[in-house]
């Protein structure tokens, strides 16, 4: 079982629709979630991040964390074409020897058509 | 205030020959963590420093190694180049307010590395 995995891609969505990428983890030791959202070429962006079970709000973006579920989802709300990248899920654990270590999981690419 | 940089942007280079790759973190911040980005593996953690000792260790060979300076600007240096080293590989520099978990990271443009 990988540690971090997301549903499988790709994903399109109309633009003004909402996009949902969802994410699940294996390890109950993760703390700290980092939505990332990476362009073709180009290196991860953050756009989110989220500690507490709930929801967490950003303009356009929710993120949502239920970790009785293991599992933290984004929201893109309006959907717009210029938000068609592959999103990186990141979970961090909380122990001595974490640090700033991050396991990703593989992407899901989002195309929003015009 | 400046993003993370990264020196080169683009390497090519023959197997066996070794490589030295440079990230100056973003002001005040003071770990740096390398991480390599193939297709077929992903994002995976390389290592990760903070005031100049390395913290963390992902599960790379011996030939993977780096290095951080008094003034945070940190390096890592491949030795033996395999084929398999060709990938994207990318920094990112973190402030650590309280426990490091918390504490977002952001990358640089990354140096892509191949490897003939």
């Amino acid at each position: 079982q990988k540690e971090v995995e997301q549903n499988s891609g790709p994903l399109s969505v109309p633009e003004g629709a909402i996009a949902s990428l969802n994410c699940t983890y294996s390890d109950r030791g993760s703390q700290s979630f980092f939505w990332y959202r990476q362009y073709s070429g180009k290196s991860p962006e953050l756009i989110m991040f989220i500690y507490s079970n709930g929801d967490k709000e950003d303009g356009r973006f929710t993120a949502q964390l239920n970790k009785a579920s293991q599992y933290v989802s984004l929201l893109i709300r309006d959907s717009q074409p210029s938000d068609s990248a592959t999103y990186l899920c990141a979970v961090n654990r909380k122990d001595e020897t974490s640090g700033s270590r991050l396991t990703f999981g593989e992407g899901t690419q989002l195309t929003v058509n015009p | 205030k400046a993003g993370v940089t990264q020196t080169p942007r683009y390497l090519i280079k023959t197997r066996g020959q070794q490589v030295t790759l440079s990230c100056s973190p973003i002001s005040g911040h003071r770990s740096v963590s390398w991480y390599q980005q193939t297709p077929g593996q992903g994002l995976q953690f390389l290592f990760e420093y903070f005031s100049e000792t390395q913290r963390n260790k992902g599960n790379f060979p011996g030939r993977f190694s780096g290095r951080q300076f008094s003034n945070s600007r940190s390096e890592m240096n491949v030795s033996t180049l395999e084929l398999g080293d060709s990938a994207l590989y990318l920094c990112a520099s973190s402030l650590i307010i309280g426990h490091p978990t918390y504490n977002e990271q952001f990358f640089g443009p990354g140096t892509r590395l191949t490897v003939l």
